[in-house]
């Protein structure tokens, strides 16, 4: 079958860095999608991989590895406004996106 | 620039009753067009998604259907909801299929 696998919660500290990881397992591949959501809100997308490396814009960036099945999305100068559920997101050889299940980030003062 | 528009906002339903949420699309032609459902404190399930006026595709078996009547309108509806149907119903459009989504502020369906 076809899976994404994060962490459901990861915590933080403002100001901080941190990473959040996102491994899967899907028939194919044609890129990494990341989203934020607050919550009651819709997700935004964030960024986009489809080839191998780090993609940066601002203080979020995000790594792709096609031979590990593995990418992840680092926030840096964390903020408070950053606490949300972020998703990955994967386009399979069917070209259809399977999303994971979302890591809550919390933010402590 | 483009624009999402998805209503209402929030919706209480009694079980049994019809249901039509519509989304329209500005600023853009032809986009590719898609229904999710999220559960409280989960991922996205993707219900229905349409490439062309007339064309959907179903994701999941259940008690809802979708039309794309126009270009930029899609429209999720049920004759008869669930209580199970209850959920958090986000309409989407990107220029590639599946990549670079943007997401209408979503419809909060309580159904009782």
């Amino acid at each position: 079958g076809q899976s994404l696998e994060q962490p459901s919660e990861v915590t933080a500290v403002e100001g901080a860095i941190v990473q959040i990881n996102c491994t899967y397992q899907t028939s194919g591949f044609y890129g990494l999608s990341w989203y934020q959501q607050h919550d009651g809100g819709a997700p935004t997308f964030l960024s986009y991989n489809a080839l191998d490396g780090l993609e940066e814009t601002g203080r979020f960036s995000s790594f792709l590895s096609r031979s590990d099945s593995y990418g992840y999305l680092l926030l840096q100068e964390l903020q408070m406004k950053d606490s949300a559920s972020y998703f990955c997101a994967v386009v399979d050889s069917n070209y259809q996106l399977i999303w994971g299940a979302g890591t809550k980030l919390i933010i402590k003062p | 620039s483009q624009t999402i528009h998805q209503w209402p906002a929030t919706l209480v339903q009694p079980v049994g009753s019809p249901l039509s949420l519509e989304c329209t699309v500005e600023g853009t032609s032809n986009p590719n067009l898609y229904w999710y459902r999220q559960a409280a404190g989960r991922g996205l399930q993707l219900l229905f998604y349409s490439v062309g006026i007339g064309q959907i595709s179903s994701e999941v078996p259940q008690n809802l259907s979708a039309s794309r009547p126009q270009d930029r309108q899609f429209i999720l509806s049920s004759k008869k909801l669930l209580l199970s149907d209850s959920g958090f119903y986000l309409c989407a459009w990107s220029v590639r299929q599946n990549y670079g989504y943007t997401f209408g502020s979503g419809t909060r369906l309580t159904v009782v």
